[in-house]
């Protein structure tokens, strides 16, 4: 059974510019949540999404954003792209009752 | 008050003793409780949860769960080396999210 597949692994951006990372959950996992880790901040949660609906938001400007297909797949969105940007985001894919599986995280550097 | 906590460590332990992680949560509406062990440059990879009252087993792992004390622990028994990684405690409450503590450092040295 393929888990959570997270890509790109590894991305450098400039300042002002935008970014969409990719999340496939395990099969048929519904739920798909987010997390930004930092060695500051720890993980933090972003937001989460199930059957296409986005159910919760943690704590960030709106200059975070994300979706979910038809699929499960899900991408998230960070435009206009502040040095403090920086960090490991995770997502996390779930079953009802189940534990959270994470993905390998895309490695996000802003300069 | 962080609503999950844990000692940063680092806890060090020698290789085959009991490994003790240990995590206090806030919020007495939460529901389910995640241990998580992430190795460096790694993704937090599942080692278990534990919903009910009492100790939950899996292998090497055990989960103690307290919630009139709002304390969830690991055990780790016959600790080795590859077992050396930050351990995080996760809390969820009836959102779907996941609240995670700092993380505590373990090394198990030989």
């Amino acid at each position: 059974k393929a888990g959570v597949t997270q890509t790109p692994r590894y991305l450098i951006k400039t300042r002002g510019q935008q970014v969409t990372l990719s999340c496939s959950p395990i099969s048929g996992h519904r739920s798909v949540s987010w997390y930004q880790q930092t060695p500051g901040q720890g993980l933090q949660f972003l937001f989460e999404y199930f059957s296409e609906t986005q159910r919760n938001k943690g704590n960030f400007p709106g200059r975070f954003s994300g979706r979910q297909f038809s699929n499960s797949r899900s991408e998230m969105n960070v435009s206009t792209l502040e040095l403090g940007d920086s960090a490991l985001y995770l997502c996390a894919s779930s079953s009802p009752g189940g534990g959270y599986t994470f993905g390998s995280g895309t490695r996000l550097t802003v300069v | 008050q962080k609503e999950v906590e844990q000692n940063s460590g680092p806890l060090s332990v020698p290789e085959g003793a009991i490994a003790s992680l240990n995590c206090t949560y806030s919020d007495r509406g939460s529901q389910s409780f995640f241990w998580y062990r992430q190795y460096s440059g790694k993704s937090p990879e599942l080692i278990m949860f534990i919903y009910s009252n009492g100790d939950k087993e899996d292998g090497r792992f055990t989960a103690q769960l307290n919630k009139a004390s709002q304390y969830v622990s690991l055990l780790i028994r016959d600790s080795q080396p590859s077992d050396s990684a930050t351990y995080l405690c996760a809390v969820k409450k009836d959102t779907d999210k996941l609240i995670f503590g700092t993380g505590t450092r373990l090394q198990v040295f030989p």
